[in-house]
């Protein structure tokens, strides 16, 4: 079975700052992992995904995620934050079977201080 | 290329009336399709699954149903609305490399 947790509901940096936002997974398989961003009252965007290739993956935005197996994790990062980065952010877990479903974390919400 | 088309994009309907929202994709073949409803300042609840026309799975009990009458093509609907139906619904299609979501409906039952 697969799981996705997202350690921390809200986080809260200064404009400028470096922003984390954490991930962990739990997959018998290899996992193929995705970072969505989805401002108020807007749909889902993708930021990135990682599918077996390089472990670091660069996405939009100036964000990136690191996939980690000994750790299982899939942390998103980004250097400096800005206040168009305010959002919610979900980590997404791919099926690895036509039978299997896309799980998703609870979310985490980032919040931007000026 | 793969696209996914969900509307309308916001409705607002009153308690008791029916609700239907469509979702089509293209692009692909055989894709798993989900319905997926976001209350107010929370997080995304799963509602239905499909694996393949007219197969569907419902993740929790409530007053909403889905069919899927071809391939790419998946509908939410209820025969009365009730205030709790309030909320914004994505729909979803995923392959093994990736998921893919529709802009969402924003539904406000009144």
């Amino acid at each position: 079975a697969q799981s996705v947790t997202q350690l921390d509901s809200h986080v809260s940096v200064s404009e400028g700052t470096p922003v984390l936002l954490r991930c962990n997974y739990s997959s018998s398989y290899s996992p193929s992992l995705f970072w969505y961003v989805q401002h108020p009252n807007k749909g889902l965007q993708l930021l990135l995904k990682y599918t077996s290739a390089a472990t670091l993956v660069k996405g939009i935005n100036g964000f990136e995620a690191e996939f980690k197996k000994s750790e299982t994790s899939f942390h998103l990062t980004k250097p400096s934050a800005h206040m168009s980065d305010a959002a919610e952010y979900f980590c997404v877990v791919s099926p690895y079977s036509s039978a299997s479903k896309i799980i998703f974390g609870s979310g985490t919400r980032l919040s931007i201080r000026p | 290329s793969q696209t996914i088309h969900q509307w309308p994009a916001t409705l607002v309907q009153p308690v008791g009336s029916p609700l239907s929202l469509e979702c089509t994709v293209e692009g692909t073949s055989n894709p798993n399709l989900y319905w997926y409803r976001q209350a107010a300042g929370r997080g995304l609840q799963l509602l239905f699954y499909s694996v393949g026309i007219g197969q569907i799975s419902s993740e929790v009990p409530q007053n909403l149903s889905a069919s899927r009458p071809q391939d790419r093509q998946f509908i939410l609907s209820s025969k009365k609305l009730l205030l709790s139906d309030s909320g914004f619904y994505l729909c979803a299609w995923s392959l093994r490399l990736g998921a893919f979501f529709g802009q969402g409906t924003r539904l406000t039952v009144v």
